[in-house]
């Protein structure tokens, strides 16, 4: 079993909704928890960054964490065609002395116009 | 602007024949890595760096080595390529604040592939 499992889609949306997306994992050492969005032939780009649970927003996106059940979300509002990408969910855990990050193997968004 | 920057972007290299794929940034970071990506296996850290002359091995080093010589310079080397080295490799640096997780500025990544 992975330590980060994310479903990789795709995940087809039209214009203008609110799409979700999820990661599950099974560390519970995990304290940081991360979004990142890649475009195509792009290396990744950090989006959203939470330490431990709860929520936090950053214009359309919101991030939440809920490490009772090992689970955390990515929302987008009045999701945009320029969102599509692949989304890679990220985490780490303190003391790992590498600064490891963990990484789901990302989900594709195509948002429709 | 910081960035981070990845020679070449795509590289098709035959069976045992050494090579080495650059990467430099501007930042002034501490923390360089490299990583691999896969189709269904996601991004898996090959070697890390944390400072000049530091460098030690990820969750898959087999089949490569680094050195970290300057600060801003952190190539990766392949003595000996072979086909199940072929993927989608990426640089990425990070600030040494000691706050574990901070974000990675990510290289626009090389396509290697092994015949």
């Amino acid at each position: 079993q992975k330590e980060v499992e994310q479903d990789p889609g795709p995940l087809s949306v039209p214009e203008g909704a609110i799409v979700s997306l999820n990661c599950t994992y099974s560390n519970s050492a995990f304290q940081y928890f991360m979004w990142y969005r890649q475009y195509s032939r792009k290396g990744p780009e950090l989006l959203m960054y939470t330490y431990s649970s709860g929520n936090k927003e950053d214009g359309r996106f919101t991030a939440q964490v809920d490490k009772s059940s090992k689970y955390i979300s990515l929302f987008i509002r009045d999701s945009q065609p320029s969102d599509s990408a692949t989304y890679l969910c990220a985490m780490s855990a303190r003391g790992t002395g590498r600064r490891a990050l963990t990484f789901g193997s990302g989900t594709r968004l195509q948002v429709q116009p | 602007e910081a960035q981070v920057t990845q020679n070449p972007r795509y590289l098709i290299t035959v069976t045992g024949k050494k090579l080495t794929v650059t990467c430099s940034q501007n930042m002034n970071h501490e923390y360089m890595s490299w990583y691999r990506q896969d189709p269904g296996l996601g991004l898996r850290q090959i070697y890390y760096s944390m400072n000049v002359e530091v460098t030690d091995k990820g969750d898959v080093p087999e089949g490569y080595k680094v050195s970290r010589k300057e600060k801003r310079n952190f190539p990766l080397i392949l003595e000996s390529p072979s086909p199940n080295q072929t993927s989608l490799y990426f640089c990425a640096s990070s600030a040494g604040t000691g706050i574990f997780g901070d974000g990675y500025t990510f290289g626009s990544g090389t396509r290697l592939t092994v015949v």
